[in-house]
């Protein structure tokens, strides 16, 4: 069974500050990984996608991946009330994609 | 570009109906993957389509069935509704490899 791990929350952090979202996956053979963000009633949104070891920007956001450590992260930076949702954590191997449970952020102004 | 699509996009049945839900994927993306997402569960994958070829299947009860036709549009079956198919059904559509999916606002259905 293929698991993707992330830790429920709900993750505070003040508005302006560095939100760090965390995701551990069970399969070595993965070879892409997304981070989706969803807003309550709303579907996912892609936010960010990352295949190979190292770090990866987009603007407020920074994707990290450690394929050794079998580690997923994703850093938001200057953190806005807007960002206040569920990061979802995904991985994809030979087998479909394997969503966590997500994170629940909360941005506090 | 349009993204992906889905009707309808409530849905009330009664325990024992089937319903079909449909899902239009952004044009020139040729996979269709289903999901269904509830509170306790999270998402929850049902299948996997590609170029009207079934490629992955979730651990789902029969009941639940699928296709995809030869313009990417894809259909979803659920069989004898029970109460606890109550959730969102989500579509997502893929161009291929590496797979990067985007989703529909999804369907709501709600089995009484």
């Amino acid at each position: 069974q293929k698991e993707v791990e992330q830790n429920s929350g709900p993750l505070s952090v003040p508005e302006g500050a560095i939100a760090s979202l965390n995701c551990t996956y069970s399969d070595r053979g993965s070879q892409s990984f997304f981070w989706y963000r969803q807003y309550s009633g709303k579907s996912p949104e892609l936010i960010m996608s990352i295949y190979s070891n190292g770090d990866k920007e987009d603007g407020r956001f920074t994707a990290q991946l450690n394929k050794a450590s079998q580690y997923v992260s994703l850093l938001i930076r200057d953190s806005q009330p807007s960002d206040s949702a569920t990061y979802l954590c995904a991985v994809r191997g030979n087998t479909p994609l394997v969503f966590g449970k997500g994170t629940r952020l909360s941005v506090i102004a | 570009k349009a993204g992906v699509t889905q009707t309808p996009r409530y849905l009330i049945k009664t325990r024992g109906q089937q319903v079909t839900l449909s899902c239009s994927p952004i044009s020139g993306h040729r996979s269709v993957s289903w999901y269904q997402q509830t509170p306790g569960q999270g998402l929850q994958f049902l299948f996997e389509y590609f170029s009207e070829t079934q490629r992955n299947k979730g651990n789902f009860p029969g009941r639940f069935s699928g296709r995809q036709f030869s313009n990417s549009r894809s259909e979803m079956n659920v069989s004898t509704l029970e109460l606890g198919d109550s959730a969102l059904y989500l579509c997502a559509s893929s161009k291929g490899p590496p797979w990067e999916q985007y989703f529909g606002p999804g369907t709501r259905l709600t089995v009484t």
